[in-house]
């Protein structure tokens, strides 16, 4: 099956540092999504970017999908972006969301 | 809010006992899917549902089984509990199959005593 490595798996900043979230993915896929999951356990819906690059306020994502990898980046940190960031894939010819192992994230004051 | 319902929202019960959990996707969306998440484990999947049909099965045990109304609602039934299922587990809607973005639900958090 299609394999989905996310890296750094830890991540300790301080507030209002940047970041570059990297997720590398060994085969083509139709879909790419970020998820955020909060220390409550949420799963927040971030970017759909199977390519390109799209910005939402202080996040951006982009997809390189020739090169089989996607990047999330993250400005200005705050408290609340601290929890474990989830790259999750379809991959060709399937239906099913392929998560990775995720980058847990902890941002200081 | 992702417009997708999960409930309960907790749910505590003994060994060897039997729950079901529900869930709502979002209007118009017609793909459900199951995932389970044990205690610092990633997300796994477990079975998907298109408009009433079974589609994709993941490592379901086969003391899970789930099914998806005429209304779209889903239902995962989990029997003969073990402490091993302990977990959150969640439920995501898509509008179609593999191209489009999931919407996850907030979960239900299934402790087994």
């Amino acid at each position: 099956g299609i394999q989905v490595e996310q890296s750094p798996p830890d991540l300790i900043l301080q507030e209002g540092a940047n970041s570059t979230l990297r997720c590398n993915f060994s085969d083509s896929v139709n879909n790419l999504q970020w998820f955020h999951q909060n220390p409550w356990g949420q799963l927040i819906n971030l970017f759909y970017i199977p390519s390109g690059t799209k910005q939402n306020g202080r996040l951006s994502a982009t997809t390189v999908a020739t090169e089989r990898y996607s990047l999330l980046y993250i400005s200005s940190s705050q408290t609340t972006d601290s929890g474990v960031y989830f790259c999750a894939v379809v991959w060709h010819g399937f239906q099913k969301l392929v998560f990775g192992t995720g980058t847990r994230l902890l941002v200081s004051p | 809010d992702s417009g997708v319902t999960q409930t309960p929202k907790h749910l505590i019960t003994a060994t060897g006992q039997r729950v079901t959990l529900r869930c709502s996707p979002r209007s118009g969306d017609l793909s459900v899917y199951w995932y389970q998440q044990s205690l610092d484990q990633g997300l796994q999947f477990l079975i998907q549902y298109y408009n009433g049909e079974e589609r994709a099965k993941g490592n379901i045990l086969e003391r899970f089984s789930a099914q998806q109304f005429p209304d779209l609602h889903s239902e995962l039934n989990l029997s003969s509990l073990e402490l091993g299922d302990s977990a959150l587990y969640f439920c995501a809607s898509s509008v179609a199959l593999g191209n489009s973005p999931l919407h996850f639900g907030n979960g239900t958090r299934l402790t087994v005593t």
